[in-house]
């Protein structure tokens, strides 16, 4: 079965700073990547997703990069607030298997003002 | 809209008991997922529905744990003989269709066993 792995599992950022986290998974079927967002004690929530078809998508200060070759995506977050102060999850799905997602360990973002 | 709920928010029972932990998807959407999140990590995957096909059980940790979907709506996650390891945040997802579509999550029930 599929397997992601996501790092840094903490990261520490002064605001206004760029924030980058990364994830490898290990099925190359995989073909659909969601990052969700998780502030305490809340639900998570999608921010931003993207598909095999597309390596760069950009939402406003985020975007997120696949490259299928490696196997690896990653979420980039420019201009830092504090409330984008949050644990961060990727994760992995291939169609064909329902789009149950596979997820990382969560990286947990600190935004110092 | 209305987005996913879940009912109880919190749940406190004691050890060899069962409990069921219901889930309200959003109206329309015909995939629902359940998970199921530990302290402090990612989530793990459950069960997933997908209409009226047979559900995908392959997440499920043991036979203590079952789940149903009625009438193509809600569903029922049912953990029987509960065990401390069991303690958990259980989350519902659901999507449009079980294709590549967004999961949309409830807000949890939070489980400790005693």
């Amino acid at each position: 079965g599929e397997n992601v792995e996501q790092h840094p599992s903490t990261l520490s950022v002064q605001e206004g700073d760029s924030a980058v986290i990364k994830c490898t998974y290990s099925d190359s079927a995989s073909n659909y990547f969601p990052w969700y967002k998780q502030e305490l004690g809340k639900r998570p929530q999608l921010i931003i997703d993207i598909r095999s078809n597309v390596g760069e998508k950009k939402d406003q200060r985020i975007a997120v990069t696949l490259n299928k070759t490696a196997k690896h995506f990653s979420l980039h977050i420019t201009e830092t607030q504090p409330e984008d102060s949050a644990v961060y999850f990727c994760a992995a799905s291939p169609n064909n298997a329902g789009n149950m997602l596979t997820f990382g360990g969560g990286t947990r973002l600190m935004v110092k003002p | 809209g209305a987005g996913v709920s879940q009912s109880p928010s919190n749940k406190v029972t004691e050890k060899g008991k069962d409990v069921e932990l219901r889930c309200d998807p959003i109206s329309g959407h015909t995939a629902l997922y359940w998970y199921r999140q530990s302290l402090g990590q990612g989530l793990e995957f459950l069960i997933y529905f997908q209409g009226n096909s047979a559900p995908d059980k392959s997440g499920l940790p043991s036979d203590r744990f079952s789940a149903e979907r009625t009438g193509g709506s809600v569903s029922t996650l049912t953990i029987q003989r509960t065990q401390q390891e069991d303690s958990a945040v259980y989350l519902c997802a659901s999507s449009l269709t079980g294709e590549g579509e967004t999961q949309y999550f409830g807000p949890g029930t939070r489980l400790l066993v005693l």
